[in-house]
């Protein structure tokens, strides 16, 4: 069974850094792109980051762009965020979520139970 | 780029069939076959239901179904259930080669 577990999520203050984990098993981690998606409480969707399998491609979403960076592990069945800059409407639920594909964006397979961002002074 | 658009909600007695629109442009879901839907239960995982927009993966329910026409996609539940409300998501690629989602729409069972 596919098992993504997110962590690092906290209350930060605007400016600061943060740094988000999604543990992954159940599947070959290395046949799969990953993604990062959030949700505003109350509101929609948002993809924010997605990462090929072998990280030779990345994604980003414009709000994050510059800011973020995305990476993995693959000996670790593991991806990341990294969050510079944080805003306050960067707070938001962070879902890491598997692709079905592995160098393209395809659609999101399966999800975590996300982990909780808030960024306020 | 802005968000696909969907109706706020929908609502469907037991047993009736409702259909969700998710409307984008030329540049989402008009010029690619990579939409998909999500079923999101308050502090649950989403929940993939349809991809590729007519796919059902394995276990979920006959019951739902997608179509597609120009740039609006379509996800058709029958036969409507207590256990199917929630909230329904739906996504496409875009020629930004990025990821994007609908606002949303909160199913209600009556």
């Amino acid at each position: 069974e596919v098992h993504l577990v997110e962590s690092g999520g906290g209350l930060v203050k605007p400016g600061r850094s943060l740094r988000l984990s999604c543990a992954a098993s159940g599947f070959t981690f290395d046949d799969h792109a990953m993604h990062w998606v959030r949700q505003v409480p109350g509101k929609g969707l948002e993809w924010v980051s997605g990462i090929s399998w072998n990280s030779g491609i990345t994604g980003y979403a414009d709000s994050v762009k510059g800011r973020f960076t995305i990476s993995r592990d693959n000996a670790k069945n593991s991806v990341y965020l990294r969050m510079n800059s944080l805003r306050i409407e960067d707070t938001a639920h962070y879902y890491c979520a598997r692709d079905s594909g592995s160098n393209y964006w395809a659609y999101f397979q399966n999800w975590g139970q996300g982990t909780p961002v808030t960024v306020s002074s | 780029q802005s968000a696909l658009t969907q109706p706020a909600s929908v609502s469907g007695s037991p047993g009736q069939s409702i259909t969700i629109s998710c409307t984008g442009t030329s540049s989402d879901i008009g010029g690619y076959d990579y939409v998909s839907w999500y079923q999101h239960h308050p502090g649950r995982a989403p929940k993939l239901m349809i991809y590729k927009v007519n796919n059902r993966p394995s276990g979920v329910s006959n019951r739902f179904s997608g179509s597609k026409s120009g740039n609006t996609a379509s996800l058709t539940i029958s036969g409507l259930q207590a256990e199917d409300e929630a909230d329904y998501f739906c996504s496409s690629y875009t020629i930004s080669s990025t990821l994007i989602f609908g606002g949303g729409t909160k199913l209600t069972v009556l």
